[in-house]
């Protein structure tokens, strides 16, 4: 199956700062990527939708200024998490569309971003 | 918004035991797609389902989605510790060039011996 990467596997950072996390699609053109959120023991709740080229498409009560996302390029989408706080901590998982194989989705191994 | 409620929420059963799990909501997929997540890692997709009625089997997995696209079920026969994980059914609306994925609340599986 398409294989997609996402870096780092897990950060710690200072609050105040900002932390960027890759997702790639390694063997796939990926015109859109899906950004996730997941609580300890709780579903993936979308956070935007980033296509290639354009603006990234957030959902209701995402901040676009705190979630950064760039998709500059085919194969490569960005999440920065700006100015992080305690609360942002979670577990960031990214997925993409192969169109060529329909409406399929593959994931990322995911991001545990730790702000203290 | 579209919901999808996943029960139970938590199954705790003993090898060689067969369960069913549900994935139910008011709204109509285009398709729904059942996934496996392990503890620190992103989901795994296990099947995809597109048409109303359709059942599919995976060795010891049979998925099956609602006539109304509405609902779908995951049955796993004489379950194995390998089982165990938390088992996400997911929603495909097709919205212009992207499908977007909303994910039901999760089932937590565990498989002892």
């Amino acid at each position: 199956g398409a294989v997609v990467s996402q870096h780092p596997s897990w950060v710690i950072c200072k609050s105040g700062t900002s932390v960027k996390i890759e997702c790639r699609s390694l063997d796939f053109q990926a015109t859109t990527m899906f950004w996730y959120r997941q609580f300890p023991k709780q579903s993936l709740m979308l956070m935007a939708t980033s296509n290639e080229g354009s603006k990234a498409t957030y959902e209701q009560g995402v901040e676009k200024d705190k979630f950064l996302i760039n998709h500059a390029s085919l194969t490569l989408s960005t999440l920065t998490v700006t100015s992080a706080h305690p609360e942002d901590s979670s577990f960031y998982i990214c997925s993409a569309r192969d169109r060529r194989v329909g409406t399929e989705a593959f994931f990322g191994q995911g991001t545990r971003l730790t702000v203290v | 918004t579209q919901l999808l409620e996943q029960s139970p929420q938590f199954l705790s059963i003993q090898e060689g035991e067969n369960l069913t799990v549900y994935c139910n909501s008011s709204s109509v997929f285009s398709s729904l797609q059942w996934y496996r997540q392990e503890p620190g890692e992103g989901p795994v997709l296990l099947v995809t389902v597109v048409t109303g009625g359709e059942v599919k089997k995976l060795k010891r997995l049979t998925f099956q989605f609602g006539d109304a696209r509405k609902d779908s079920s995951l049955h796993i026969t004489a379950a194995q510790t390998g089982d165990t994980g938390l088992y996400l059914c997911a929603g495909g609306v097709n919205t212009g060039t992207a499908s977007k994925l909303t994910f039901g609340t999760g089932t937590r599986l565990q498989v002892t011996l």
